[in-house]
């Protein structure tokens, strides 16, 4: 199994252009997840899915969406990217939400760049 | 909405000494307090975690304690060796919460 995996790894962009972070997960999985991390401010969520087709706001939402048309895919996409988007960004996914076995795995990350 | 603490930000340790790791949380229905170790590089990774109705749990040279009425729990790594060092994150969510919300991170250092 390859478990979470994302693609790109790096990512350089200017201000204003778009793109999408692709996370893809082969455990079956029903709940995904996409967080930045930034330095001196842990993990931040921005949005999660807790099945196909479902999608719901985190933390820190704003300038972002996402999509989950297949269970085992989940699109971040930034419309129009901003240098206060540079970041790293994780995907995971879990089984269930806490009630269960809830334990989140994450993928490598995405190095985001936005001059 | 839940607030987590972590503290020290930065914490180097004598290899073989142990390192201690604390976190606070806001809101008193938290019950799942998972720990997640970030090596250089890489996404975080559960190593430990503990529900509300136990008071500690160990695996190894790492445990975890919990005490609910301080609203507090903490990571305790026995005879640290170089492998230790990495990026640890805490964690509090509810049972049928959909989410974890994490702590801002401990950089461990083992020196040899």
């Amino acid at each position: 199994n390859a478990g979470v995996t994302q693609t790109p790894k790096f990512r350089v962009l200017k201000t204003g252009q778009s793109m999408t972070l692709l996370c893809a997960q082969d455990m079956n999985h029903e709940y995904m997840y996409w967080y930045r991390q930034d330095p001196g401010m842990g993990l931040r969520l921005i949005h999660y899915s807790v099945g196909e087709g479902t999608t719901a706001k985190g933390e820190v939402p704003d300038g972002y969406n996402v999509s989950r048309l297949k269970k085992q895919n989940f699109l971040l996409g930034l419309e129009s990217a901003a240098p206060s988007q540079t970041s790293v960004y994780f995907c995971a996914s879990s089984l269930t939400g806490t009630s269960g076995k809830n334990e989140q795995f994450f993928g490598p990350g995405t190095r985001l760049t936005v001059l | 909405g839940e607030n987590v603490e972590q503290h020290p930000s930065t914490l180097s340790v004598q290899e073989g000494d142990s390192a201690v790791i604390k976190c606070t949380y806001s809101d008193s229905a938290s019950n799942y307090f998972p720990w997640y170790k970030q090596e250089l590089g890489k996404g975080p990774q559960l190593i430990i975690d503990i529900r509300s109705n136990v008071g500690e749990k160990k695996d190894q040279r790492i445990a975890v304690t919990l005490n609910k009425t301080a609203k507090h729990f903490s990571l305790h790594i026995t005879e640290t060796q170089p492998e230790d060092s990495a990026v640890y994150f805490c964690a509090a969510s509810m049972t049928g919460r959909e989410k974890l919300t994490f702590g801002t991170g401990t950089r461990l250092t083992i020196i040899p």
